[in-house]
């Protein structure tokens, strides 16, 4: 199997802030990486597919990169509505995993 | 625009199978551009891929619960569904469905997922 290693854990931040997160793959998975964002209760909301390719409707603060083992996802300047969890996910075979999850909080 | 409802009991005890469908509607299940998936969270905890169906019927499990798991479709009624054996509370956890379109390799609509209790 492919583990997907996302840092921080937590994530301490104020509004305004840029934000990155990192997800780490065990092995080579191309571009086939997906973020996602989750709210308590609720299920989570495609941000990012194929590493850098922004979802329809999702705001242009929301930037991912990377390829191969090594990926980030920025929020370029923190709002309120994106104080959440995000996961990363591969699909470079199908055994699909995610990473643990960054929980971004409130500074 | 396309939804998923998922549905089935919240309570199964344990040794028992856990059986949920996931209906869809508007739009086709029987499209070539997507596979339907099943994923879990236990409270608290992060997201675990349970499997994927495409509508020809060809399947792919998590090979940590592939022994146990069961995934389905009826494109007649527009659902799949999901069987999972011999539960114990390690699998208590809200269950989603999601669909999964092959261009992107990643679960663009969810349904608002189902909490499903393992307990006597």
């Amino acid at each position: 199997d492919i583990q997907m290693t996302q840092s921080p854990s937590t994530l301490s931040a104020s509004v305004g802030d840029r934000v990155t997160i990192t997800c780490r793959a065990s092995q080579s998975i191309s571009s086939w990486l997906a973020w996602y964002q989750q709210k308590p209760g609720k299920a989570p909301k495609l941000l990012i597919y194929k590493a850098s390719s922004l979802e329809s409707g999702v705001p242009s603060r929301f930037s991912g990169s990377g390829s191969g083992t090594e990926f980030t996802l920025t929020i370029s300047s923190l709002q309120p509505d994106d104080f959440a969890t995000y996961y990363c996910q591969q699909y470079n075979s199908f055994a699909l995993t995610f990473g643990g999850g960054t929980k971004v909080e409130i500074k | 625009q396309l939804q998923l409802q998922e549905s089935g009991p919240g309570l199964v005890k344990p040794s028992e199978t856990l059986s949920l469908t996931c209906t869809v509607s508007g739009g086709s299940i029987s499209s070539s551009s997507y596979y339907w998936g099943w994923i879990r969270q236990p409270p608290g905890k992060g997201l675990e891929w349970i499997g994927s169906i495409y509508y020809s019927g060809s399947t792919y499990y998590n090979p940590s619960l592939k022994s146990r798991v069961t995934i389905s479709v009826d494109t007649s009624k527009n659902q799949f569904s999901l069987k999972l054996s011999s539960v114990t509370a390690a699998d208590t956890a809200v269950y989603y469905c999601a669909r999964l379109y092959r261009g992107m390799g990643a679960f663009d609509i969810w349904g608002q997922g189902t909490m499903v209790t393992v307990s006597s």
